[in-house]
């Protein structure tokens, strides 16, 4: 059983692009959450997504940023005309149905964002 | 705002010894204290999480002793080993839909 899949690893990206962050949750597993973590600092919920809904975007900036959880493929987290600001290690974590949300959460490795 | 406050910010313990880290919470309803540990480069691993109904939950080196009264749990490590040089997160319930966590606590085992 494959753990969190994040890809890629590694993103670097001029201002002004745009960033795609992808998350393969553990088979079985229904519940996507997206952190951010700045060097140096803890990790910092942004948002949590079932199959097909956004369930709570509270930690999501109001501006370029959205997530989203397709029926088929994994979850994305899509970064629009980023700055330098927005570099950091994003993680994702999925954890099973019936398991109370936020708990027995299972981290990708990250993806490590760049803008230069 | 629900906050978990962690401490302390770094550690430096002899193999041997014993690694202890803090965390305070805020109210909650939710009872579910998990402790993440997390290597340079990789993404945070569950090592251990107590449910409030016990006051101390053990699993081999790893301690988590817990007072609801006082809203505080915290790790001990004992016998801690180099190999357990990492960054270690305590978090508690966000609300109903995630964690929130501390800032985290690098710790550094000397051989």
């Amino acid at each position: 059983n494959a753990g969190v899949m994040q890809n890629p690893r590694h993103l670097v990206r001029r201002r002004g692009q745009e960033a795609r962050l992808r998350c393969s949750p553990m088979k079985g597993h229904s519940h996507v959450y997206w952190y951010r973590q700045l060097p140096e600092e803890g990790l910092k919920f942004m948002v949590y997504l079932q199959k097909e809904n956004i369930i709570d975007e509270s930690g999501m900036p109001k501006e370029r940023f959205s997530a989203e959880f397709p029926k088929e493929g994994p979850s994305i987290l899509r970064i629009q005309q980023v700055v330098r600001g927005d570099s950091a290690a994003y993680f994702c974590a999925s954890s099973p149905p019936g398991a109370a949300a936020g708990t027995e959460a299972f981290f990708g490795q990250g993806t490590r964002l760049t803008v230069v | 705002q629900q906050q978990v406050k962690q401490s302390p910010q770094s550690l430096i313990v002899q193999k041997g010894g014993i690694s202890i880290i803090n965390c305070a919470y805020e109210n909650t309803a939710f009872d579910y204290f998990p402790w993440y540990q997390q290597f340079p480069g990789k993404g945070p691993a569950l090592l251990i999480a107590i449910r409030p109904d016990v006051s101390e939950k053990k699993e081999g080196r790893f301690t988590i002793s817990f007072n609801k009264s006082a809203k505080q749990f915290s790790l001990h490590i004992m016998d801690s080993q180099p190999g357990d040089s990492a960054t270690y997160f305590c978090a508690a319930p966000k609300g109903a839909n995630n964690l929130f966590f501390g800032t985290g606590t690098r710790l550094t085992v000397i051989p």
